[in-house]
């Protein structure tokens, strides 16, 4: 099974509100990814859990928090965000944070801040 | 610093023509070197990867890449094209050491495959 599931897959929040996306794998992998992406760009790194624990934060604003309950599970968690933060966020995992291991990628959630 | 890239915005090709994407890179070191596709409103799909041994590499779909050291490319290719190949290519190279490693991506070629 190479399945990477994300929920929900669409989400409209306030810029007051708080929510959460959620992400999960069943493939035993190690590392785990979340990215933004704007229309037809490539995906932005935002985070990597290796182990579950934080190794890369590509500098994201505070009003974007991760979390790795455990090694099956990624959560971003969404607080007071901004009009461009609307775009469609995917989570990736790999069976480890090496060179050689590709990425297998979650459907995304496609997120509207209004 | 490594990059990649993917000079074509725009691939057309005629149903049941070989296709050929596009990526040159740059690498210091040994490259690792990756193809994903993204159909419309998907996440993206792993297509195939080069990382050492054979300069061709066969992937998912009956697509390849063929590696060439020389010319730093890593072109994407499928004999015959499909419809359903339609779709945004992106290139990718693995940089960073130990667990700080990530995936540099290029800016994409989207394909159009005309019935």
């Amino acid at each position: 099974d190479t399945e990477v599931t994300q929920t929900p897959k669409h989400l409209v929040m306030g810029m007051t509100n708080k929510k959460s996306l959620k992400c999960e794998q069943h493939m035993g992998h190690r590392a785990m990814y979340w990215y933004k992406q704007k229309a037809k760009k490539p995906p932005e790194l935002m985070f990597v859990y290796s182990y579950e624990k934080l190794s890369i934060n590509e500098s994201v604003p505070s009003r974007f928090s991760p979390e790795c309950p455990n090694s099956s599970l990624l959560n971003l968690h969404l607080h007071a965000l901004q009009p461009e933060d609307s775009a469609l966020y995917l989570c990736a995992s790999s069976q480890g944070g090496g060179s050689s291991y590709e990425q297998y990628f979650g459907p995304g959630t496609r997120l509207t801040v209004t | 610093a490594q990059s990649v890239a993917q000079p074509e915005d725009q691939v057309n090709v005629a149903e049941g023509n070989p296709l050929t994407v596009k990526c040159t890179y740059s690498v210091s070191g040994n490259p690792y070197l990756f193809w994903y596709v993204q159909y419309p409103n998907r996440g993206l799909q792993f297509l195939l990867k080069y990382i050492t041994g054979d300069n061709l590499v066969k992937g998912s779909y009956g697509f390849e890449a063929e590696f060439n050291k020389s010319q730093t490319s890593f072109h994407l290719k499928k004999p015959s094209a499909l419809v359903s190949d339609s779709a945004l290519y992106f290139c990718a190279v693995r940089e960073g050491a130990g667990n700080n490693r990530k995936l540099i991506w290029g800016l994409g070629t989207s394909l159009a495959v005309n019935p």
